[in-house]
């Protein structure tokens, strides 16, 4: 199998807090993971890669500062909106690559943000 | 010009009709590519991908490519009302692994 799950599924917060999101495959070791953004209506941007153990590499007019991005370990990537303001609120949605099938990108369900 | 352009939709249709679904691409580079449905509020599910020209077909859904239009396609026959969702088609270059969505087509199949 290749199942990702992400964590909360979704949150409201007040402007100027932070909010982590965790993202995990939960049946395989996943080396590359992918955090994207998508606003109603609209289609997935890819805002950053994550590599294990390494910095992720981020799309251009992503602010890094403000989506910090973790990937710890094999199976768990974090993104945290620092600051967030209600322009950040949006569907975030990450993926990881198994690399017995690197090819294919395997979603997880998505987390819906809000900021008030 | 966008990397990856389809058709927003919405697109509706009867149960049981064939929907045809589209896309274009703009970079010639472009090797593979990859069909995903996503229902509302639900992370993308990967339906298909297919890396050469022609036909690929798994139970009602056939992708197919036209490398030399730049053109790709998803057929479904016999469509149910589960189908409704929102199609995307997606390119992946094999280096590096990422992907570039089109906008995504909105299908309702309607009893």
């Amino acid at each position: 199998g290749a199942v990702v799950s992400q964590h909360p599924s979704w949150v409201i917060c007040k402007s100027g807090t932070s909010v982590k999101i965790e993202c995990r495959s939960l049946d395989f070791q996943a080396t590359t993971m992918f955090w994207y953004r998508q606003f109603p209506k609209q289609s997935l941007m890819l805002m950053a890669t994550s590599n294990e153990g390494s910095k992720a590499t981020y799309e251009q007019g992503v602010e890094k500062d403000k989506f910090l991005i973790n990937h710890a370990s094999l199976t768990l990537s974090t993104l945290t909106v620092t600051s967030a303001h209600p322009e950040d609120s949006s569907f975030y949605i990450c993926s990881a690559t198994n690399p017995r099938r690197v090819n294919e990108q395997f979603f997880g369900p998505g987390t819906r943000l809000t900021v008030l | 010009q966008k990397e990856v352009e389809q058709d927003p939709g919405p697109l509706s249709v009867p149960e049981g009709a064939i929907v045809s679904l589209n896309c274009t691409y703009s970079n010639s580079a472009f090797q593979y590519f990859m069909w995903y449905r996503q229902y509302s509020r639900k992370g993308p599910e990967l339906l298909m991908y297919t890396y050469s020209s022609g036909n690929k077909e798994d139970g009602r859904f056939t992708a197919q490519v036209d490398k030399s239009s730049k053109y790709i396609s998803l057929f479904i026959r016999d469509s149910q009302p589960s189908d409704s969702a929102t199609y995307l088609c997606a390119r992946h270059t094999g280096g590096g692994n990422k992907l570039t969505f089109g906008t995504g087509t909105q299908l309702k199949v309607e009893l």
